[in-house]
């Protein structure tokens, strides 16, 4: 019954594999997130995705794709892994409204190991 | 543009009360959210002020000035559990009003 849950909790892989990230949430909200936080605990927002609409960040490198089957779940898949890609990602949902008050729901996120 | 200020490190004792504070600015300003996030865990939102005044939920506060672009969280009778970091956060008007976040106190709460 989790709200947002995100797959796998860990993910250790070698520089220039492909790997994806599943996030999926299940409190009928229309618009999900991903963020990135790094080392510093700094969270930035890499996508938005509303009503089938895409907002890249544009300091996203296009290696970074989001995949939306439908408004239940919003993937990232990211190519040719880096270095600096390790981080923790994690998914987030809010309902339109909800966003309006600033409130989000975040999964339990991703920690990304590039070796 | 659009930056948020709020202190690096915070420490406190058990049961005392302590203020986070968070200055702001933005382009547009919606209001202002505050969340906590455990060590390996996610961020959860605690609270969001849209106008001026102060806003009370069970041990925390949230506080917001618009003229001054400041807030602050205050939480009181401190517990251990609340050692944790905390962010606060705007909509950002000039990017789709997506949530930007500061980049997080960490408190510490002593025996």
């Amino acid at each position: 019954d989790t709200a947002v849950s995100q797959t796998p909790k860990y993910l250790v892989t070698q520089m220039g594999n492909d790997k994806s990230i599943k996030c999926e949430q299940n409190l009928g909200h229309d618009t999900m997130y991903w963020y990135k936080q790094d080392s510093k605990k700094f969270l930035k927002i890499m996508f938005s995705y509303n009503n089938k609409e895409l907002i890249i960040n544009e300091t996203v490198p296009n290696r970074f794709s989001p995949k939306s089957p439908d408004k239940a779940h919003l993937n990232l898949h990211i190519n040719s892994l880096e270095l600096g890609d390790s981080a923790v990602y994690f998914c987030a949902s809010s309902q339109e409204w909800d966003r309006g008050q600033g409130k989000l729901f975040f999964g339990s996120g991703t920690q990304l190991s590039v070796l | 543009g659009q930056s948020l200020e709020q202190p690096s490190e915070v420490t406190a004792v058990e049961g005392a009360i302590v203020q986070i504070n968070c200055t702001y600015q933005t382009s547009g300003f919606y209001g202002l959210s505050w969340y906590q996030q455990h060590d390996g865990g996610a961020p959860t939102f605690l609270s969001y002020n849209a106008l001026d005044g102060l806003e009370e939920t069970g041990r925390f506060s949230s506080f917001l000035s618009r003229s001054d672009s400041y807030g602050y969280l205050l939480l009181q009778e401190l517990q251990m559990k609340d050692s944790a970091s905390y962010f606060c956060a705007v909509r950002d008007s000039y990017n789709n009003n997506d949530m930007r976040f500061g980049a997080g106190t960490r408190l510490t709460v002593k025996p």
